[in-house]
This record gives structure tokens, C-alpha cells and sequence, in this order.
């Protein structure tokens, strides 16, 4: 199983600042890599897939990189809205999403 | 827009089976294209897919399955296709699965899951005596 480790846990960020957050496979995912937002109470909403791709409607605000075993979500100038669960998820073998880091206002 | 609906029961005693159905509307679950995915979260902590269906012209009455390794030897999904509906059943459950379960549709191709861009609402199921 392709284990996948995200860094920070929690992340507070100013608003108007970047966000950045990480998420590393235990061996090579290629770019076989997905970010979902989840908010309390809610279900997790596709943001970016193919490491890189936005999925429809998401913003430009959020983007990704990466390839292989290194992965970064970034959300450029954090507001409000943005405050949630952030999680990655590998599709290279089987699917396996990483434990989120929740970004907070700070 | 495809939407997608879980329901069933939302408390199971151990050792029952845990049966949930999802019901998705503004597309067929007989499309190409599209895998048929469960996924369930614990209280407070991260996802866990559990397995994934998708409709097989040569097996149009039980489609193809994946099931998470972990869980494959209490897994069953099956497919509706007169309800455009999916169903999950874990058997001999413990406390242990009590989770939100959600269904999703899958992007995926070649008999390998991808990435879930529609999701259910989610359903709590706790497993209680």
C-alpha cells in the first residue's frame, strides 16, 4: 500500500498570505495525485487532479505540483472560505489519501 | 449536474451487515467513463476508499469490482441499474466501522479508480448494540 504523508498537520496562515501544503508518497505516484477541501460538515470537493489540473469551477487561487513522490498544494492570498481539511489522495496503485492538514486563519 | 444520495440504516448492532444504497440522479451509472466508489471517513480522522463498481457490458448484471485489500474479505457492491443505484454491504461489523460512509463517482479507467469528482452528503453509521 502507497502511504501518504502530509505535512503540517495544521497550518495557520494571515489572511491575504500563501498557503502551502505538502504531501509526500512512500514511493512513486507519477502525477497520479488529487486534492479534495473538505469543510465541517461536508463532504470532500475535488480540487485539483493529475497534480496539477484544476478540476471544473475551482479557482485559480488554488494550484498544485509535483511529481513522483513530492506534491504541493498552494492557495495564494488564504481568505475566509478557504479555512478547511485539505487532503491528497495517490490513484497510481489501488487509492490512498493522507491524514489533511487543516488550514486556520491565524 | 450529477448528484448522488446515500441512504439506509444509521445504526447496525456487531456482527450484522451494514447495508447502504446510493442513489444517483442527472446521469447514468451504466455510462463509460465513470466508476461507482465508496468511501468512508472515521470521527475526526482522514478518508479510506473501500472499494469501487462500474458497469461491464459483458457483466451487465454485477459489473466489475474493486475492493480495498483491507476490507475485500467483507465487501460486496453491487449495481441497480433499474434504480440507477449502488449498493455497499460490510459484513460482521464492530465498533470499528462505525464512520460517515459516502459514495462518490469515479474518474476512472482501465479497471483502475482515479480521482471522485461528485460526492454524496455522507451518511453517519454506528455500529452499537
Amino acid at each position: 500500500e502507497i502511504v501518504m504523508t502530509q505535512s503540517p498537520a495544521t497550518l495557520s496562515v494571515s489572511p491575504g498570505e500563501r498557503a502551502t501544503l505538502s504531501c509526500r508518497a512512500s514511493r512513486s505516484v507519477f502525477r497520479s495525485l488529487a486534492w479534495y477541501q473538505q469543510k465541517p460538515g461536508q463532504a470532500p470537493r475535488l480540487l485539483i487532479y493529475g497534480a496539477s489540473t484544476r478540476a471544473t469551477g475551482i479557482p485559480a487561487k488554488f494550484s498544485g505540483s509535483g511529481s513522483g513522490t513530492e506534491f504541493t498544494l498552494t492557495i495564494s492570498s488564504l481568505q475566509s472560505e478557504d479555512i478547511a481539511v485539505y487532503y491528497c489522495q495517490q490513484y497510481n496503485s489501488w487509492q490512498t489519501f493522507g491524514q489533511g492538514t487543516k488550514v486556520e486563519i491565524k | 449536474q450529477v448528484q448522488l444520495q446515500e441512504s439506509g440504516p444509521g445504526l447496525v448492532k456487531p456482527s450484522e451487515t451494514l447495508s447502504l444504497s446510493c442513489t444517483v440522479s442527472g446521469g447514468s451509472i451504466t455510462s463509460d467513463g465513470y466508476y461507482w466508489a465508496w468511501i468512508r471517513q472515521h470521527p475526526g480522522k482522514g478518508l479510506e476508499w473501500i472499494g469501487y463498481i462500474y458497469y461491464s457490458a459483458s457483466s451487465p448484471n454485477s459489473g466489475s469490482t474493486y475492493y480495498n485489500p483491507s476490507l475485500k474479505s467483507r465487501i460486496a457492491i453491487s449495481l441497480d441499474t433499474s434504480k440507477n443505484q449502488f449498493s455497499l454491504k460490510l459484513n460482521s461489523v464492530t465498533a470499528a466501522d462505525t464512520a460517515v460512509y459516502y459514495c462518490a463517482r469515479d474518474l476512472g479507467r482501465q479497471g483502475m479508480g482515479y480521482y471522485f469528482d461528485y460526492w454524496g452528503q455522507g451518511m453517519l453509521v454506528t455500529v452499537s448494540s
